[in-house]
């Protein structure tokens, strides 16, 4: 079985500064990683995923994450965050050839101040 | 990507009744998936919904208070049935598209009073 931990539940940084969500998971095999936004009262949208190749992967919106095998770790990253940035995050994992279920980390509520 | 809809987008129920949730993909998927998230919490998968063959449910969940059908390839619904407020949550539905990944409709929230 798998599981996500998001090390922070709540971020809050200003407008044009860097951010960092932190995502490390445990699996017994080899997985999928996403990131998952949701905007307030809104649906979830992907931002990006890893399924193989390079560790480095770019999303939309100007997010990128980065795979450590061996830290077993999914971090999400932005250079300059917007207002708009505002939402909830979540790291997600499938089991590579498995089931395709997502298991969902507890999420991180980015909150951007002006 | 895919398009799903679902209805009703929120509801207001009382308690010991159900109340039936609906997703539409605008096309044929293999799999569909039913998530429940809670008021402040992350999503937690409560079936997987496969056409021809009955859900598979997740630890903790049942048929009887989640009965699910999936009659075609572009349709499912999940029951609540004899609800509480414990069930106030918002449920999504979603489809899996390429490799591993999920898209989610934009859930139905259910208050139970």
């Amino acid at each position: 079985a798998q599981s996500v931990t998001q090390l922070d539940s709540q971020v809050p940084v200003f407008e044009e500064a860097p951010v960092e969500l932190r995502c490390n998971y445990s699996s017994s095999v080899s997985v999928y990683l996403f990131w998952y936004v949701q905007y307030p009262n809104q649906g979830l949208q992907l931002l990006l995923k890893y399924l193989s190749g390079s560790t480095l992967v770019k999303g939309i919106n100007g997010f990128e994450a980065e795979f450590n095998k061996s830290q077993t770790s999914f971090h999400l990253r932005k250079p300059s965050v917007h207002i708009s940035d505002t939402a909830e995050y979540f790291c997600a994992v499938s089991e590579k050839g498995g089931s395709e279920k997502l298991v969902f980390g507890k999420g991180t509520k980015l909150t951007v101040n002006p | 990507s895919a398009v799903i809809s679902q209805k009703p987008s929120r509801d207001i129920c009382q308690r010991g009744t159900s109340l039936t949730i609906q997703c539409q993909v605008d096309s044929q998927v293999t799999m569909m998936f039913w998530y429940r998230q809670q008021p402040g919490q992350s999503l937690t998968l409560i079936a997987t919904a496969n056409q021809g063959s009955e859900a598979t449910y997740e630890s903790g969940f049942v048929i009887d208070k989640f009965p699910i059908s999936r009659p075609n390839l572009t349709f499912s619904t999940l029951t609540v049935s004899n609800m509480s407020p414990e069930d106030s949550s918002i449920y999504l539905c979603s489809v899996v598209r390429g490799k591993g990944e999920q898209f989610f409709g934009p859930g139905t929230r259910l208050t139970v009073l």
